[in-house]
């Protein structure tokens, strides 16, 4: 059963406009969102995270949106750039553990 | 920063041959992962480590072992390969100290079975 759920596999966005991604979760005892960003053959990078007590938190062009009730959280990156093309993975903490765990992953294109 | 090193990048090997994943992290991290990365699949986990010489199992441990004989290494085993496992591994470590932070990865094995 998949607890994270990134429903889209894939986005395409032109340059300087907003992107927008989505994650959905199951489980009531994450603690911490997160997400990460990956080139093809390099490790996931950190991003931004997010505690399950606040409903946004920014850094920069990165703003994380939670919805606690709808059990649904949101990357938006303002403005998009080319350099932002990845795979970003939405993953989640469980309460009182290290285990993270990861959706499926979202490939963002970002064309001139 | 913390660093996390895998020793290859790529590999490749037949089918039945008994394979060692190599991770090394330098900041003194007690806990330590392995995950597989595959298309569709994101990343799943194989096994993990709070502390040396112990290990517990993720959600997919079947035809896997790890060691983790010194806090800084942990190693991934494949006891006899097989094409099925042919994937990206990546190794990941962090502190105790709750999910905010998340891990730091190594830049990935990509393996191949034949």
């Amino acid at each position: 059963d998949q607890q994270v759920k990134q429903n889209s596999p894939s986005l395409s966005v032109q340059e300087g406009r907003i992107s927008i991604l989505n994650c959905d979760y199951t489980n009531s005892m994450f603690d911490y969102f997160l997400w990460y960003k990956k080139y093809p053959a390099e490790g996931p990078t950190f991003l931004i995270s997010i505690s399950s007590i606040k409903d946004k938190n920014e850094d920069g062009r990165f703003t994380v949106f939670l919805n606690k009730s709808a059990k649904h959280l949101s990357l938006h990156i303002v403005p998009s750039q080319p350099g932002d093309s990845a795979v970003y993975f939405c993953a989640a903490s469980l309460y009182n553990t290290d285990k993270l765990i990861f959706g499926t992953g979202t490939r963002l294109q970002v064309f001139p | 920063d913390v660093k996390v090193t895998q020793s290859s990048r790529y590999l490749v090997k037949r089918t039945g041959e008994k394979v060692f994943l190599e991770c090394v992290q330098d900041m003194d991290h007690e806990n330590m992962f392995w995950y597989r990365q595959d298309p569709g699949l994101g990343l799943r986990l194989i096994y993990f480590s709070y502390d040396v010489k112990m290990k517990e199992k993720g959600d997919i441990p079947e035809g896997y072992s790890v060691s983790r004989e010194k806090k800084e290494r942990f190693s991934l085993i494949l006891e006899s390969a097989s094409t099925n496992q042919t994937s990206m591994y990546l190794c990941a470590s962090s502190n105790p100290v709750g999910g905010e932070y998340g891990y730091t990865f190594g830049s990935g094995t990509r393996l191949t079975v034949v």
